[in-house]
């Protein structure tokens, strides 16, 4: 089972500043990883897949990178409505797996 | 618009069985895979079951592997997963899940409460 590991668990920031997550995997998924948005009661919302492709609708803030086995997530700034809990998922293995999330929070 | 309805959550003894269904709509049923995610309350996402479009492969995960099963009606538009020897570490909100032709989950229902509890 490919592990992800996403830090930090927590990310302390105010609108309009810049946010930067990160997702390592525990062996390769080449670009098979994707990002989502989740808010307090509602289910997860894709952002990004295969790396670094914004899902339909997505903000152009919202921007992703990296492959192999280190990954990133950045909201170049932050609204709002950003504030959230966000998760990565690998889809190049089974079983699927998803990262632990990192919760963005208003500073 | 695509909806993912999901129902039959509830609360069941540990050892007890439950049937999930989600009904879709808002898009071509039978041409997309389609999988079960839940969410135990305060945690993370986990990956439980998926099948494919035609219903002839399905995968689980290690937890769920020999007690859940995973099943689709493409005449009826409808997802199930009948959960059988339930466990308290089963409790949890199930999703189903569209997953996108690249694999992702691309669409999610509001979700169904299992709960498992004497």
């Amino acid at each position: 089972e490919i592990v992800l590991t996403q830090s930090p668990a927590t990310l302390s920031l105010s609108p309009g500043e810049r946010a930067t997550l990160s997702c390592r995997a525990s062996q390769s998924v080449s670009n098979s990883l994707g990002w989502y948005q989740q808010k307090p009661g509602q289910a997860p919302r894709l952002l990004i897949y295969d790396a670094s492709n914004r899902a339909t609708g997505i903000p152009a803030r919202f921007s992703g990178s990296g492959s192999g086995t280190d990954f990133t997530l950045t909201i170049s700034s932050l609204e709002p409505e950003d504030f959230a809990v966000y998760y990565c998922q690998q889809r190049s293995n089974w079983p699927r797996t998803f990262g632990q999330g990192t919760k963005v929070e208003i500073k | 618009e695509v909806q993912l309805v999901e129902s039959g959550g509830g609360v069941v003894q540990p050892g007890g069985s439950l049937r999930l269904s989600c009904s879709a709509s808002g898009f071509t049923f039978s041409n997309y895979a389609m999988h079960w995610v839940r969410q135990a309350t305060g945690k993370g996402l986990e990956y439980v079951s998926a099948i494919s479009s035609s219903g002839g492969s399905t995968f689980y995960a290690d937890s769920v592997k020999g007690r859940f099963t995973i099943s689709r009606d493409n005449s009826k538009n409808t997802l199930g997963l009948q959960m059988s020897s339930l466990r308290a570490e089963d409790t949890a909100m199930y999703y189903c899940v569209k997953a996108s032709s690249d694999y992702y989950y691309d669409s999610w229902g509001q979700g169904t409460l299992v709960t498992v509890s004497s």
